[in-house]
C-alpha cells in the first residue's frame, strides 16, 4: 500500500525567503504525485502534479516540485515566499488500477507560516 | 474556483442520528470521490463512484454509504453518527482515466459536528 510522509508539520519562513516543503512517498509501483494547498475553512486547490515525463514540474503561484525516484521524494519549492503563501500544504500519491482506483493518499500536511 | 459545490456548508448533528451530504460535480466530470478530513489531519479516502457504482473504498465502515446520480451529482450518507465522525467532508470530481492520472478537483467541504 502507498503512503506519504511530510517532514515537518510546521515550516516558518521570512517573506522573500526560499520555501521548501518535504514529501517522501512509499509505493510499490510508479506513482502519480500531487501537491494541494488548503486555505483556512476552504477545500483543496491543486498546485501541481507529476504523472509521467519531465521530473521537474511547475505549478501555479511560482511553486515547483521535482520527482526523484531514487530518493522516493517529491519536495515542493518556491524561490521567494509571499505573505499570501501562508496556508497548509498537502502532498498526495495515487497509483493506477487496483481495487481503490482513484484513491488519493495524503500526507499529514505542513502548515507554512510567512512572516514579514 | 473548481466548479465543485457542496451543501450544506456546516451541519450539527447528535450522536446516533443520520446525515446526508451533497455534492455537485464540475461540468463534464463523471467520477466523484469523498474524503474525510479530521481536524489537524490530511484527508482520508472514503470511496469513489463512477457511472453510479462504487469502484473503490477506503477503510470506512458500511454505515458510510453513497450515491451517484445520472447527472453525476453525489450524496454521502452516514448512519448512526459517532463523535469521531466530526470532520470536514470533502467531495472531489474528476474525469475517469484508465491510467489513473486524472486530477481530482475539490469542493469547499461540509463541516460536520457531532455532539
Amino acid at each position: 500500500a502507498q503512503s506519504v510522509t511530510q517532514l515537518g508539520s510546521h515550516v516558518s519562513v521570512s517573506e522573500g525567503a526560499l520555501v521548501l516543503l518535504r514529501c517522501n512517498y512509499s509505493s510499490s509501483v510508479p506513482p502519480y504525485l500531487f501537491w494541494y494547498v488548503q486555505y483556512p475553512n476552504q477545500g483543496l486547490q491543486l498546485l501541481l502534479k507529476y504523472t509521467t515525463g519531465a521530473t521537474l514540474v511547475k505549478g501555479i503561484n511560482g511553486f515547483e516540485a521535482e520527482f526523484k525516484k531514487s530518493e522516493t521524494s517529491f519536495h515542493l519549492t518556491k524561490p521567494s515566499a509571499h505573505m499570501s503563501d501562508a496556508a497548509e500544504y498537502f502532498c498526495a500519491v495515487r497509483i493506477a488500477g487496483g481495487t481503490s482506483y482513484g484513491k488519493l493518499t495524503f500526507g499529514q500536511g505542513t502548515i507554512l507560516t510567512v512572516h514579514p | 474556483e473548481t466548479g465543485v459545490t457542496q451543501s450544506p456548508t456546516h451541519l450539527i448533528k447528535t450522536r446516533g442520528q443520520q446525515v446526508t451530504l451533497r455534492c455537485s460535480s464540475q461540468s463534464g466530470h463523471n467520477t466523484v470521490s469523498w474524503y474525510q478530513q479530521a481536524l489537524g489531519q490530511g484527508p482520508q479516502f472514503i470511496f469513489q463512484y463512477y457511472r453510479e457504482e462504487e469502484n473503490g473504498r477506503g477503510n470506512f465502515p458500511p454505515r458510510f454509504s453513497g450515491l451517484q446520480f445520472p447527472n453525476y451529482s453525489s450524496e454521502l450518507n452516514v448512519n448512526a453518527l459517532e463523535l469521531d465522525d466530526s470532520a470536514l467532508y470533502l467531495c472531489a470530481s474528476s474525469l475517469y482515466l484508465t491510467s489513473g492520472g486524472a486530477v481530482q478537483y475539490f469542493g469547499p467541504g461540509t463541516r460536520l459536528t457531532v455532539t
